[in-house]
């Protein structure tokens, strides 16, 4: 098993939006439909904002969204805030109850 | 509200074991569409998945962990409990416990956290 594949970092100002991809295989992103996003504020424990590629739990303001197209799973964040600057790790469910992290994104907001 | 607490030695000598416990209040940790798990993160790192446990104790080891880890549950006290043996300078790390839902409508997600709890690996 291998880390997912995410960026660094991104960054963008107030009110644009920006993507963060994450990149697996055909073993695990790409084989089951169940990709979730974490975002976590440095000293915090992370926060799940999207499941199942694309689902957002209550209270997750809609400006999050996510989708895969083949191997690869994007986060979307549209209508940037200050408050959004934080790391961002996918997962993704891997069969046999295991799971894979990605190495994680930091999101500066210019 | 679920909540789940980390407790445990800050501090651990190498060679020794790695011992924490997640204590879940707020719901039962008997329920049929959760199991528990283990994160952990070294210092200015990434997340890396440890493990998970299913009420019934069937347990779920990261391949390159699983030479050295035990996870463990206690229904009658509403907790689970990590191991981790031999430990290096490179287990120096946050450790976190999480639900793991596994549902009809949410699968395979860490919906909810512990705080976090530090083990440094040092003599």
């Amino acid at each position: 098993q291998s880390a997912l594949t995410q960026p660094r970092s991104v960054s963008g100002s107030p009110g644009q939006s920006v993507t963060i991809s994450c990149t697996g295989t055909s073993s695990d992103v790409g084989y089951y439909n169940y990709v979730s996003w974490y975002q976590q504020h440095p000293g915090k424990a992370p926060k799940l904002i999207i499941f199942d590629v694309s689902g957002r739990p209550s209270g997750v303001p809609d400006r999050f969204s996510g989708s895969q197209s083949g191997n690869t799973a994007s986060l979307t964040i549209s209508g940037l805030q200050a408050e959004d600057e934080a790391d961002y790790y996918c997962c993704s469910y891997a069969g046999s109850y295991t799971f894979l992290f990605g190495g994680g994104t930091k999101l500066t907001v210019l | 509200q679920l909540q789940l607490q980390e407790s445990g030695p800050g501090l651990v000598k190498p060679s020794e074991t790695l011992s924490l416990t997640c204590t879940v209040s707020g719901g039962s940790i008997s329920s049929s569409s959760y199991y528990w798990g283990w994160v952990r993160q070294p210092p200015g790192k990434g997340l890396e998945w440890i493990g998970n446990i299913y009420y019934s104790g069937s347990t779920y080891y990261n391949p390159s962990l699983k030479s050295r880890v035990t996870i463990s549950v206690d229904t009658s006290k509403n907790h689970f409990s990590l191991r981790l043996n031999s430990v290096t300078a490179a287990d120096t790390a946050v450790y976190y416990c999480a639900r793991i839902v596994s549902s009809s409508f949410l699968h395979y997600a860490m919906d909810v956290w512990g705080q976090g709890t530090t083990v440094t690996v040092s003599s």
